[in-house]
């Protein structure tokens, strides 16, 4: 079973629907990233949490330490966020200190 | 502005040519790693280092070599015994191993023709 697990895998919307992606997470963890990757394009990171809530324009992202586990959110989504979202988290024991779920890709249609 | 620089964005090389793959950080971070990416699949670690002079091999580090002779720089060379070696390489800091948060450079698109 992998640390860090992502759903869905593959998400398909219709413009202007609020979308959440999911992470959850087996090993303790000091923070959570979520990271953006365009096709084709490098890798944005979006937000870091170590507790609460953070919002940047139309994402929100929202992280619960004693179930272990975090949402993104996209609120009034538009196909310019049609794009792979991925979960990291910075492990605060083990051996691999930062380990990265398996991404969500997000089309979103007009 | 302080940050984390990958470069070449896209490289092409011939089948059986060593390559470097560059990473530099001006963030003063003790941390830097190396992932690959392949087409619908996750980051994978390649290697990691916790301080200078120092690396561990990660999930899949056979045909890659790394060195960590400054703080700043953690170059990744993918040597002619990966088998596979085209693919997204992804190189990310942090202040320390356990905390701090996480940057990431831009990436590196390698094709091996």
């Amino acid at each position: 079973k992998n640390e860090v697990e992502q759903s869905p895998q593959n998400l398909t919307a219709q413009e202007g629907e609020f979308i959440t992606i999911n992470c959850s997470y087996s090993v303790g963890i000091s923070a959570l990233h979520w990271l953006q990757q365009h096709p084709g394009g490098g890798i944005v990171s979006l937000f870091m949490l170590s507790s609460g809530k953070k919002k940047h324009g139309r994402l929100i992202a929202t992280i619960n330490i004693q179930e272990k586990h975090s949402s993104l959110h996209i609120t009034a989504s538009h196909p310019r966020d049609s794009a792979v979202y991925i979960c990291a988290v910075i492990r605060n024991s083990g051996n691999t200190p930062l380990v990265f779920g398996k991404g969500t890709r997000l089309s979103v249609i007009a | 502005d302080g940050g984390i620089t990958q470069s070449p964005k896209y490289l092409f090389r011939k089948e059986g040519q060593n390559v470097t793959l560059s990473c530099e950080q001006n963030l003063n971070h003790d941390a830097m790693y190396w992932y690959r990416q392949d087409p619908g699949q996750g980051l994978r670690l390649i290697y990691y280092s916790q301080i200078v002079n120092d690396f561990q091999k990660g999930d899949i580090a056979e045909g890659y070599s790394v060195s960590r002779e400054k703080k700043e720089s953690f170059p990744l060379t993918v040597t002619s015994a990966q088998k596979n070696p085209t693919a997204f390489y992804l190189c990310a800091s942090s202040i320390t191993p356990r905390q701090g948060q996480a940057f990431f450079g831009q990436g590196t698109r390698l094709t091996v023709v």
